[in-house]
């Protein structure tokens, strides 16, 4: 069954701070992994989306990585704000078709304190 | 360029009732999909359209249906409401096909549903 964990599931930090987020998936066949930034009551926003063949990939302030072979993905926010607190969710869309068009995480809920 | 609208915004419904939902894409996007949002669940894939057709379809009931008309506007239907059907219902759009695809999904603000 195709899964996608993300773990801290929340994370408080403060302002200026750097962090990481983590993204485990087991997704076969495999297409490409997505980060999408979720503000509350709003739709999620795309941040990177990365293929087999890429390994980092950086939007701004925040910066993902994909280990294929470990099947791990983390976004890195450099310099947090507090426009930053949002949930963070990765997404792993597989090329298959069918049932499981896309497998989400439960996201990562990112608290930014001033 | 006007972003992905969906209307309506809020609803509030009772069981046993059904809803139509409508999701308007981004000018020259073929594919638009649609997923549920609830606080236990997280984000679930219902389905996708592409050029009218349905490509993929999530673990959802037969209640859940949807349509894409030929100016890639969709619709999305649930019959007999729910409790548990009380969500944010998000629809997304791109320029491609999902699969395979690394286009950017554009994603709409969602409709709240809340089924009394």
């Amino acid at each position: 069954k195709n899964q996608v964990e993300q773990s801290p599931q929340s994370l408080i930090i403060l302002e200026g701070k750097n962090c990481t987020l983590q993204c485990n998936y087991t997704v076969s066949p495999f297409s490409n992994l997505r980060w999408y930034k979720q503000d509350t009551g709003r739709g999620p926003v795309s941040l990177t989306i990365m293929t087999f063949s890429e390994n980092t990939k950086s939007n701004g302030r925040y910066t993902a990585t994909l280990d294929a072979d470990t099947k791990q993905s983390s976004l890195h926010i450099t310099a947090s704000q507090l426009s930053d607190s949002a949930s963070y969710i990765c997404v792993a869309p597989y090329s298959g078709g069918g049932a499981d068009g896309l497998t989400f995480g439960k996201g990562t809920h990112l608290i930014i304190q001033p | 360029k006007a972003g992905v609208t969906q209307t309506p915004r809020y609803l509030i419904k009772t069981r046993g009732q059904q809803v139509t939902l409508s999701c308007s894409p981004i000018s020259g996007h073929r594919s638009v999909s649609w997923y549920q949002q609830t606080p236990g669940q997280g984000l679930q894939f219902l389905f996708e359209y592409f050029s009218e057709t349905q490509r993929n379809k999530g673990n959802f009931p037969g209640r859940f249906s949807g349509r894409q008309f030929s100016n890639s506007r969709s619709e999305m239907n649930v019959s007999t409401l729910e409790l548990g059907d009380s969500a944010l219902y998000l629809c997304a759009s791109s320029p491609t096909p999902l699969e395979a695809s690394t286009d950017t999904q554009y994603f709409g603000p969602g409709t709240r549903l809340t089924v009394l």
